[in-house]
């Protein structure tokens, strides 16, 4: 079975500065990896995925990830926020079967609030 | 309009009333999915469904029902609703035989007295 942890519940930053939310996740078998974001009174928004390939992965507004096979892990980042980042993030794994398509189903992490400070 | 839609947006009812949330989507997606989310833990799956004719349960199905009538809807039953399932409830659609993305709708606030 897959699980995602998301280490840090809450993350307060001063805006301009850089920010990282940090995921481990874990699962038997290959995986795609997935962080969405959730504005205040709104539903989950798709920031960026990694499928194969290149391990940075590059999102909307300025976000990216790397995918690290052997720490299980995959980091979001931005190298400097603004107040209109404030929002909740999320961390998803979906496994894969052996020809690499998705089983359907996402794990979540718990999230982690990210809070923008003037 | 958006593409996952959501009724009601705010319910609040009494413990040991029927409820039911709705789910319909204009993405053309046979995948289904309901989720609930809870501060500090996450999204976790409640039932998901491949097409109408497939149902299937996620890790916390247990006083939940689900039905799907038709490719586009999907809603949601609490036979009889009990505090602990105050929650907010998202619909999510995704596109059979792909990489697991999903697309949320707006979400349902539930709240049970």
């Amino acid at each position: 079975a897959q699980s995602v942890t998301q280490l840090d519940s809450q993350v307060p930053v001063f805006e301009e500065a850089p920010v990282e939310l940090r995921c481990n996740y874990s699962s038997s078998v290959s995986v795609y990896l997935f962080w969405y974001v959730q504005y205040p009174n709104q539903g989950l928004q798709l920031l960026l995925k990694y499928l194969s390939g290149s391990t940075l992965v590059k999102g909307i507004n300025g976000f990216e990830a790397e995918f690290n096979k052997s720490q299980t892990s995959f980091h979001l980042r931005k190298p400097s926020v603004h107040i209109s980042d404030t929002a909740e993030y999320f961390c998803a794994v979906s496994d894969t079967n052996a020809g690499g398509t998705s089983y359907g189903k996402l794990t979540f992490g718990q999230g982690t609030i990210l809070t923008v400070h003037p | 309009d958006a593409d996952v839609t959501q009724t009601p947006r705010n319910r609040i009812t009494k413990t040991g009333k029927r409820i039911m949330l709705e789910c319909s989507q204009t993405k053309g997606h046979d995948r289904m999915y309901w989720y609930r989310q809870d501060p500090g833990l996450g999204l976790r799956l409640i039932y998901y469904s491949f097409d109408v004719k497939d149902i299937n349960k996620g890790e916390i199905s247990d006083g939940y029902s689900v039905s799907r009538q038709a490719q586009a809807k999907f809603s949601l039953s609490l036979e009889s609703a009990i505090p602990n399932q105050t929650a907010l409830y998202f619909c999510a659609t995704g596109a059979g035989g792909s990489t697991g993305e999903l697309f949320f709708g707006e979400g349902s606030r539930l709240t049970v007295l």
